[in-house]
């Protein structure tokens, strides 16, 4: 069975700052996705970022690189340079057969 | 170029009554899964349909169903609605590799149950 663990319910952060989000996984399958979502307030889920399991790079997106630790099953997420508008719901998700969401992390971007 | 479309955005309605949502997928999408968010289970696979078929399900009872349209259009329905069926519903596109595709949602559709 396909498991996301997100461990931090909130983060606070100070704007222009770095922030990590902390997310593992837990899966047999060989062959699987991870990806980061974005949701703010309005409830639509954005898409941030994706890193394939056989990809041997850190996916980067701008701001956003996830930070992929195969053998400890890890893909945390880093913003960098945080700005008021990354306030907002983040969730780690896992594609094996059909997507499995962590619990979220609600961000907050302090001024 | 138009994003994933959900209808409607609010609904109220009361136990024992049906509801049905539609999606409709971003032009040349041809998966479309459906999800329900509630503060207390988060984020939770319904089931996804792929050319008019449903290609898997999730652990929802049978009172939650689903379908697709020869356009790729697609509708759930909720028959003999529950408080706890209250939440927000979305649903995603993608293509053409629904294993390393982005998946792309809509804004969801919000529905409580009174």
């Amino acid at each position: 069975a396909q498991k996301i663990t997100q461990t931090q319910p909130g983060m606070f952060v100070q704007e222009k700052e770095a922030v990590t989000l902390d997310c593992t996984y837990d899966t047999s399958d060989p062959s699987y996705g991870l990806f980061w979502y974005k949701q703010p307030s309005s409830g639509e889920m954005i898409f941030l970022i994706y890193q394939g399991s056989y990809d041997q790079q850190n996916a980067t997106e701008g701001r956003y690189s996830l930070n992929f630790q195969k053998a400890r099953k890890s893909a945390n997420l880093v913003i960098s340079a945080s700005q008021l508008g990354d306030s907002a719901m983040y969730f780690c998700a896992m594609y094996g057969n059909k997507l499995v969401f962590g619990a979220g992390t609600i961000l907050r971007v302090k001024s | 170029k138009a994003g994933v479309t959900q209808t409607p955005r609010y609904l109220i309605k009361t136990r024992g009554q049906q509801v049905t949502l539609s999606c409709s997928p971003i032009s040349g999408h041809r998966s479309v899964s459906w999800y329900q968010q509630t503060p207390g289970q988060g984020l939770q696979f319904l089931f996804e349909y792929f050319s008019e078929t449903q290609r898997n399900k999730g652990n929802f009872p049978g009172r939650f169903s689903g379908r697709q349209f020869s356009n790729s259009r697609s509708e759930m329905n909720v028959s003999t609605l529950e408080l706890g069926d209250s939440a927000l519903y979305l649903c995603a596109s993608s293509f053409p590799d629904r294993e390393t595709g982005e998946l792309f949602f809509g804004e969801g559709s919000r529905l409580t149950v009174l």
